[in-house]
């Protein structure tokens, strides 16, 4: 099956511009997070979508970060406007409702972010 | 909230001896805890993962231990090789997470093993 596939690679914008990453599941996943990883540091939780729904979002920094996943298929995750703290890589991944309740996350390749 | 702490952050092995990455974490009710490689410029994909119910699991050169009662587990790589060398990490399910997939990540270990 294809996996997970993230867009793009790697941005690199200056602070204040704007940012849109996408993240295009796996075929059937219900269940989608976001998360990030800040140089050296761990992978932190951003955000759960299953479907359409947000269904955890606490992990989102502030409110410069947006995520949507219309229609339940492909997520954006917008941030705008970009901050220095707001580069590393950020991750997604996709699971399906069964394999949700085990934990067992696909994972994206990952957009690097770097903002100068 | 919960919390996972990782170490060491770096480890480097002579290829064929054994290495060791240890976790622990804060919150009782995690029920899984899986463990992820990264190779450079790659994926994190799930190399083992564990379960509350049991105590240890192995793969072939690969085996995970939890201590439920110590709240930590380890990873255990026997006979390494140049291969094995990646980033590692170690995640627990997160607070309120069972019905989720919600995973709460440790820092990572750069596992480097020398030919």
């Amino acid at each position: 099956e294809a996996g997970v596939t993230q867009f793009p690679s790697h941005s690199v914008i200056e602070k204040g511009q704007t940012v849109t990453l996408r993240c295009d599941p796996i075929s059937g996943h219900d269940n989608l997070y976001w998360y990030r990883r800040v140089m050296g540091k761990e992978i932190k939780f951003l955000l759960h979508f299953v479907k359409e729904s947000k269904q955890d979002e606490s992990g989102m920094p502030n409110n410069r970060f947006l995520a949507e996943r219309t229609g339940g298929t492909y997520s954006t995750l917008k941030v705008q406007p970009a901050e220095l703290e707001d580069s590393g890589v950020y991750f997604c991944a996709s699971s399906s409702s069964g394999r949700a309740l085990a934990g067992e996350l696909f994972f994206g390749e990952g957009s690097r972010l770097t903002v100068l | 909230g919960e919390n996972v702490e990782q170490h060491p952050s770096t480890l480097s092995v002579q290829e064929g001896d054994s290495a060791v990455i240890k976790c622990t974490y804060s919150d009782s009710a995690s029920n899984y805890f899986p463990w992820y490689k990264q190779e450079l410029g790659k994926r994190p994909q799930l190399i083992i993962d564990i379960r509350s119910n049991v105590g240890e699991k192995k793969d072939q050169r690969i085996a995970v231990t939890l201590n439920k009662t110590a709240k930590h587990f380890s990873l255990h790589i026997t006979e390494t090789q140049p291969e094995d060398s990646a980033v590692y990490f170690c995640a627990a399910s997160g607070p309120g997470s069972s019905n989720t997939g919600k995973l709460i990540f440790g820092q990572g270990t750069t596992l480097q093993v020398k030919p």
